[in-house]
């Protein structure tokens, strides 16, 4: 268990609509990372927070956004969602995010668009 | 920019031991990171290094060369269950990690 929860695990819905993923990060871990990862291809970072503030921001698209909240747990929200968003979600988390540290993963919510 | 590079796939044999290379390229370098990762599931966290040399975990170990933007990671005594896909990350002073595209690796029996 690496302390990181993701929820929900599992979400289907359909072209055009809207989803919130949701993240808990590892207690006393101050940064956040989004990551896409699409069947049998590599992680996509998408965007990192640290401390309530965007950090650094990756290949994430405009129709995307995420936030953190002051109790730290972060949000991603995807939005005109299409079939090649169908992908898992993974977030992650580090103490101070500033690349020294290991970053421990959730399970991930796997998302699919039909 | 940030580049890093392994090999897509690899193939052993239980008992076995196989060594998966990384080269990568970048700036602020803060540490390599190894991670391993089962279909389908969450990338798990298996070595740092952020000096040159050998770090040895159990049946794992993980070595660094700064100068030549290299690393690998050894696999000793290979099982079934290392069958999985293993991915080379670098940690910069920028802010983030880059993530390589990751090797994966069978073991058959």
């Amino acid at each position: 268990d690496s302390g990181v929860t993701q929820t929900p695990k599992h979400l289907i819905t359909a072209t055009g609509q809207r989803v919130t993923l949701r993240c808990s990060p590892r207690s006393g871990d101050l940064s956040v990372y989004w990551y896409q990862q699409s069947l049998d291809q590599g992680l996509q970072f998408l965007i990192q927070y640290y401390n309530g503030e965007e950090r650094a921001k990756g290949n994430i698209l405009e129709r995307f956004s995420a936030q953190q909240f002051p109790d730290l747990h972060s949000e991603l929200n995807l939005s005109s969602l299409e079939l090649g968003d169908s992908a898992l979600y993974f977030c992650a988390s580090s103490a101070t995010g500033t690349g020294n540290q290991p970053q421990h993963f959730g399970d991930g919510t796997r998302l699919s668009i039909l | 920019g940030q580049n890093i590079d392994q090999p897509t796939e690899m193939t052993a044999t239980e008992g076995a031991i196989v060594q998966i290379n990384c080269t990568y390229q970048t700036s602020g370098f803060n540490g390599l990171f190894w991670y391993q990762q089962h279909a389908g599931e969450a990338p798990t966290f298996l070595s740092y290094n952020v000096l040159d040399g050998l770090e040895e975990k159990g049946r794992f170990s993980s070595f660094l060369s700064r100068s030549k933007g290299y690393s690998y990671l050894l696999l000793k005594e290979l099982q079934m269950k290392d069958s999985a896909s293993y991915l080379c990350a670098v940690g910069n002073y920028g802010q983030n990690f880059v993530f390589g595209p990751g090797t994966r690796l069978s073991v058959l029996p």
